[in-house]
Protein backbone atom coordinates (compact mmCIF):
# COMPACT_ATOMS: atom_id res chain seq x y z
CA UNK A 1 0.00 0.00 0.00
CA UNK A 2 1.63 2.93 -0.89
CA UNK A 3 1.98 5.86 1.45
CA UNK A 4 1.19 9.31 2.07
CA UNK A 5 2.83 11.49 -1.10
CA UNK A 6 3.99 14.82 -0.79
CA UNK A 7 5.56 17.19 -2.94
CA UNK A 8 8.28 19.65 -2.91
CA UNK A 9 10.36 17.95 -0.85
CA UNK A 10 12.06 21.09 0.22
CA UNK A 11 11.37 24.55 -0.75
CA UNK A 12 13.22 27.91 -0.51
CA UNK A 13 11.73 31.16 -1.29
CA UNK A 14 12.21 34.73 -0.38
CA UNK A 15 10.03 36.32 1.79
CA UNK A 16 6.71 37.77 0.58
CA UNK A 17 6.42 35.20 -2.46
CA UNK A 18 3.77 32.75 -2.60
CA UNK A 19 4.41 28.88 -1.60
CA UNK A 20 2.24 26.14 -2.31
CA UNK A 21 2.07 22.27 -1.22
CA UNK A 22 0.84 19.06 -2.43
CA UNK A 23 -0.09 16.21 -0.60
CA UNK A 24 -1.89 12.80 -1.89
CA UNK A 25 -3.06 10.97 1.02
CA UNK A 26 -3.42 7.36 1.28
CA UNK A 27 -6.40 5.28 -0.65
CA UNK A 28 -9.38 5.08 0.87
CA UNK A 29 -8.62 7.67 3.72
CA UNK A 30 -11.47 10.64 4.52
CA UNK A 31 -9.66 12.61 6.48
CA UNK A 32 -6.63 14.45 6.03
CA UNK A 33 -4.44 16.71 8.25
CA UNK A 34 -1.81 19.54 7.43
CA UNK A 35 0.34 20.19 10.34
CA UNK A 36 3.26 22.76 10.90
CA UNK A 37 6.07 21.14 12.73
CA UNK A 38 9.07 23.62 13.91
CA UNK A 39 12.48 22.50 14.89
CA UNK A 40 12.65 20.64 18.16
CA UNK A 41 8.83 20.53 18.70
CA UNK A 42 5.93 18.09 17.93
CA UNK A 43 3.47 18.90 14.70
CA UNK A 44 0.80 21.23 15.05
CA UNK A 45 -2.21 20.86 13.28
CA UNK A 46 -3.42 23.88 10.76
CA UNK A 47 -6.31 22.06 9.31
CA UNK A 48 -8.59 18.59 9.10
CA UNK A 49 -10.46 17.52 6.35
CA UNK A 50 -13.70 15.00 6.48
CA UNK A 51 -13.73 13.78 2.82
CA UNK A 52 -14.06 17.38 0.85
CA UNK A 53 -14.80 19.77 4.12
CA UNK A 54 -12.85 21.40 6.27
CA UNK A 55 -14.04 20.61 9.66
CA UNK A 56 -11.30 22.16 11.76
CA UNK A 57 -9.37 25.06 10.64
CA UNK A 58 -8.77 26.73 13.66
CA UNK A 59 -5.69 26.67 13.93
CA UNK A 60 -5.20 27.97 10.33
CA UNK A 61 -4.11 31.50 9.93
CA UNK A 62 -6.24 32.30 7.31
CA UNK A 63 -5.14 35.97 6.56
CA UNK A 64 -2.36 34.35 4.53
CA UNK A 65 -2.57 30.49 5.02
CA UNK A 66 -5.46 28.53 2.49
CA UNK A 67 -5.96 24.97 1.98
CA UNK A 68 -8.42 23.01 -0.46
CA UNK A 69 -9.22 19.22 -0.76
CA UNK A 70 -11.14 19.50 -4.49
CA UNK A 71 -13.17 15.92 -4.43
CA UNK A 72 -11.95 14.92 -1.48
CA UNK A 73 -8.71 13.01 -2.83
CA UNK A 74 -5.38 15.25 -2.91
CA UNK A 75 -5.14 18.72 -1.19
CA UNK A 76 -3.10 21.80 -1.67
CA UNK A 77 -2.25 23.90 1.16
CA UNK A 78 -1.37 27.18 -0.02
CA UNK A 79 0.93 30.52 1.52
CA UNK A 80 0.59 34.07 0.37
CA UNK A 81 2.87 36.07 1.30
CA UNK A 82 5.23 33.90 3.13
CA UNK A 83 6.61 35.18 6.02
CA UNK A 84 10.23 34.51 7.79
CA UNK A 85 8.16 32.64 10.75
CA UNK A 86 7.20 30.38 8.31
CA UNK A 87 10.14 28.50 8.22
CA UNK A 88 9.38 24.90 9.25
CA UNK A 89 8.19 21.39 7.78
CA UNK A 90 4.78 20.84 6.76
CA UNK A 91 3.61 17.52 7.20
CA UNK A 92 0.21 15.67 5.76
CA UNK A 93 -1.63 13.14 7.33
CA UNK A 94 -4.20 10.73 6.41
CA UNK A 95 -6.69 8.35 8.47
CA UNK A 96 -9.53 6.04 8.09
CA UNK A 97 -10.33 5.82 11.38
CA UNK A 98 -7.99 7.17 14.47
CA UNK A 99 -4.76 6.21 13.25
CA UNK A 100 -3.19 9.19 11.48
CA UNK A 101 -0.61 8.09 9.11
CA UNK A 102 2.53 11.21 7.49
CA UNK A 103 4.13 11.95 4.59
CA UNK A 104 7.59 12.85 4.42
CA UNK A 105 7.10 16.25 4.76
CA UNK A 106 7.83 19.80 2.48
CA UNK A 107 10.97 22.05 4.47
CA UNK A 108 10.08 25.64 3.87
CA UNK A 109 12.96 28.17 4.07
CA UNK A 110 12.16 31.62 3.93
CA UNK A 111 14.64 33.86 3.25
CA UNK B 1 -6.45 24.11 28.46
CA UNK B 2 -5.67 20.64 26.74
CA UNK B 3 -1.72 19.72 27.43
CA UNK B 4 0.43 16.76 26.14
CA UNK B 5 3.67 16.86 28.32
CA UNK B 6 6.61 14.30 27.30
CA UNK B 7 9.75 14.11 29.44
CA UNK B 8 12.64 13.70 29.59
CA UNK B 9 13.71 16.42 26.31
CA UNK B 10 16.94 14.26 25.34
CA UNK B 11 17.96 11.09 26.97
CA UNK B 12 21.13 9.35 25.89
CA UNK B 13 21.58 5.78 26.73
CA UNK B 14 24.16 2.85 25.86
CA UNK B 15 23.20 0.03 23.75
CA UNK B 16 21.13 -2.79 26.17
CA UNK B 17 20.10 -0.33 28.96
CA UNK B 18 16.93 -0.37 29.26
CA UNK B 19 14.69 3.05 30.03
CA UNK B 20 11.24 4.29 29.76
CA UNK B 21 9.71 7.50 27.97
CA UNK B 22 7.46 10.04 29.76
CA UNK B 23 4.04 11.67 28.28
CA UNK B 24 1.88 13.11 30.47
CA UNK B 25 -1.74 14.53 29.21
CA UNK B 26 -4.11 17.24 30.66
CA UNK B 27 -7.65 16.99 27.87
CA UNK B 28 -11.10 16.31 27.88
CA UNK B 29 -12.66 13.42 26.69
CA UNK B 30 -9.94 11.16 25.84
CA UNK B 31 -10.51 9.30 22.56
CA UNK B 32 -7.10 7.58 22.34
CA UNK B 33 -2.98 7.75 22.81
CA UNK B 34 -0.48 7.54 20.22
CA UNK B 35 3.20 6.99 19.70
CA UNK B 36 5.10 7.62 16.85
CA UNK B 37 8.59 7.85 15.46
CA UNK B 38 10.68 10.33 14.04
CA UNK B 39 14.05 9.80 12.01
CA UNK B 40 15.55 13.19 11.03
CA UNK B 41 13.96 14.48 7.57
CA UNK B 42 11.20 11.87 7.68
CA UNK B 43 7.66 12.03 9.07
CA UNK B 44 6.40 10.35 11.50
CA UNK B 45 6.04 7.22 11.74
CA UNK B 46 3.25 5.37 13.91
CA UNK B 47 4.01 2.86 16.47
CA UNK B 48 0.88 2.35 18.96
CA UNK B 49 -2.73 3.39 19.65
CA UNK B 50 -3.91 2.80 23.28
CA UNK B 51 -7.39 4.03 24.26
CA UNK B 52 -8.18 3.10 27.90
CA UNK B 53 -5.90 2.76 31.37
CA UNK B 54 -4.30 -0.34 31.98
CA UNK B 55 -3.77 -1.25 28.05
CA UNK B 56 -0.26 -2.22 27.01
CA UNK B 57 0.83 -2.72 23.38
CA UNK B 58 4.52 -4.28 22.66
CA UNK B 59 6.43 -4.42 19.62
CA UNK B 60 9.77 -5.74 19.49
CA UNK B 61 11.93 -4.14 22.19
CA UNK B 62 9.15 -1.16 22.70
CA UNK B 63 5.97 -1.30 24.77
CA UNK B 64 3.69 1.15 25.66
CA UNK B 65 1.21 1.93 28.84
CA UNK B 66 -1.33 3.91 29.42
CA UNK B 67 -2.95 5.33 32.71
CA UNK B 68 -5.95 8.26 33.67
CA UNK B 69 -2.88 10.70 33.62
CA UNK B 70 0.11 9.62 31.43
CA UNK B 71 1.67 7.02 29.24
CA UNK B 72 5.26 5.33 29.39
CA UNK B 73 7.01 3.95 26.10
CA UNK B 74 9.59 1.51 27.83
CA UNK B 75 12.53 0.48 25.43
CA UNK B 76 13.96 -2.56 26.78
CA UNK B 77 17.58 -3.87 26.01
CA UNK B 78 18.23 -0.37 22.92
CA UNK B 79 19.89 -0.48 19.84
CA UNK B 80 21.52 2.07 17.80
CA UNK B 81 18.33 2.27 15.41
CA UNK B 82 16.33 2.66 17.92
CA UNK B 83 17.82 6.14 18.44
CA UNK B 84 14.73 8.82 17.48
CA UNK B 85 12.87 10.99 18.13
CA UNK B 86 9.69 9.53 20.10
CA UNK B 87 6.51 11.67 20.14
CA UNK B 88 3.30 11.25 22.32
CA UNK B 89 -0.14 12.53 20.57
CA UNK B 90 -2.85 12.75 22.30
CA UNK B 91 -6.87 12.60 20.58
CA UNK B 92 -9.68 14.10 22.58
CA UNK B 93 -12.65 15.43 22.24
CA UNK B 94 -16.87 14.46 22.18
CA UNK B 95 -19.70 14.53 20.04
CA UNK B 96 -18.85 17.87 18.55
CA UNK B 97 -15.62 16.82 17.07
CA UNK B 98 -11.85 16.17 18.13
CA UNK B 99 -8.03 17.46 17.95
CA UNK B 100 -5.18 16.02 18.04
CA UNK B 101 -2.62 17.29 20.35
CA UNK B 102 1.08 16.61 20.02
CA UNK B 103 3.84 17.01 22.83
CA UNK B 104 7.46 18.13 21.88
CA UNK B 105 9.09 15.32 21.77
CA UNK B 106 11.82 12.95 23.34
CA UNK B 107 15.22 12.89 21.53
CA UNK B 108 16.61 9.20 22.38
CA UNK B 109 20.26 8.80 21.61
CA UNK B 110 22.00 5.16 22.09
CA UNK B 111 25.20 4.25 21.78
CA UNK B 112 26.87 1.38 21.17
Amino acid sequence: EAGVVQSPRYKIIEKKQPVAFWCNPISGHNTLYWYRQNLGQGPELLIRYENEEAVDDSQLPKDRFSAERLKGVDSTLKIQPAELGDSAVYLCASSRADTQYFGPGTRLTVL
Amino acid sequence: EDQVTQSPEALRLQEGESSSLNCSYTVSGLRGLFWYRQDPGKGPEFLFTLYSAGEEKEKERLKATLTKKESFLHITAPKPEDSATYLCAVQAGGTGGFKTIFGAGTRLFVKA
